[in-house]
């Protein structure tokens, strides 16, 4: 099963960009990329996923190179509300998720 | 209308006890999960049922037993706790078809064993 790298955390401005980047060399041709958020004391919800070059949605853009050997999570504006932890993960629908250590987003005022 | 709901949201108990966790999902997913998150904060998936059926069942103790009733229904029932149990107990579930990799996770279940 592919393993990602992502930083331990990051720190950010109301209303800069954020942008997170995933490691995940050795991503199989079946597997898919996605991101999840998590706030304390809830459970993960799911932000985007991708399978190559880019993919947006009213919450986030994914970005992907053409290796896919990385990942690029981008959050534009980013709120007080966006503190939280985030994760990336890589599989297929017949894989277990695994969820790493994510990287931890505190956005200051 | 909450999608994923599990009971009790926190649950404090002693060592050696009995304990259930109950998980109910009204999207008509057919594929249910346990995921264990611990005080460093890694999730790691417990078990997937699919149509009652289960699909992965993870290096866990075999005092863990999930039961599911129906594909809206897994259970998660613990016996003779332990100190190590302690931990935020999440429930999920995903629809075949659906993107991959798409789980709709519950507020968790927070155990504290004494």
């Amino acid at each position: 099963l592919a393993k990602t790298t992502q930083p331990i955390s990051m720190d950010s401005y109301e209303g800069q960009e954020v942008n997170i980047t995933c490691s995940h060399n050795n991503i199989a041709t079946n597997d898919y990329i996605t991101w999840y958020q998590q706030f304390p004391s809830q459970g993960p919800r799911f932000i985007i996923q991708g399978y190559k070059t880019k993919v947006t949605n009213e919450v986030a853009s994914l970005f992907i190179p053409a290796d896919r050997k990385s990942s690029t999570l981008s959050l534009p504006r980013v709120s007080l509300s966006d503190t939280a932890v985030y994760y990336c993960l890589v599989g297929d629908y017949t894989d277990k998720l695994i969820f790493g250590t994510g990287t931890r987003l505190q956005v200051f005022p | 209308d909450t999608a994923v709901s599990q009971t009790p949201k926190y649950l404090v108990t002693q060592m050696g006890n009995d304990k259930s966790i109950k998980c109910e999902q009204n999207l008509g997913h057919d594929t249910m999960y346990w995921y264990k998150q611990d005080s460093k904060k890694f999730l790691k998936i417990m078990f997937s049922y699919n149509n009652k059926e289960l699909i992965i069942n993870e290096t866990v103790p075999n005092r863990f037993s999930p039961k599911s009733p129906d594909k809206a229904h897994l259970n998660l029932h613990i016996n003779s706790l332990e100190l190590g149990d302690s931990a935020v107990y999440f429930c999920a579930s995903s629809r075949s078809g659906g993107a991959p990799g798409e789980l709709f996770f519950g507020e968790g279940s927070r155990l504290t064993v004494l």
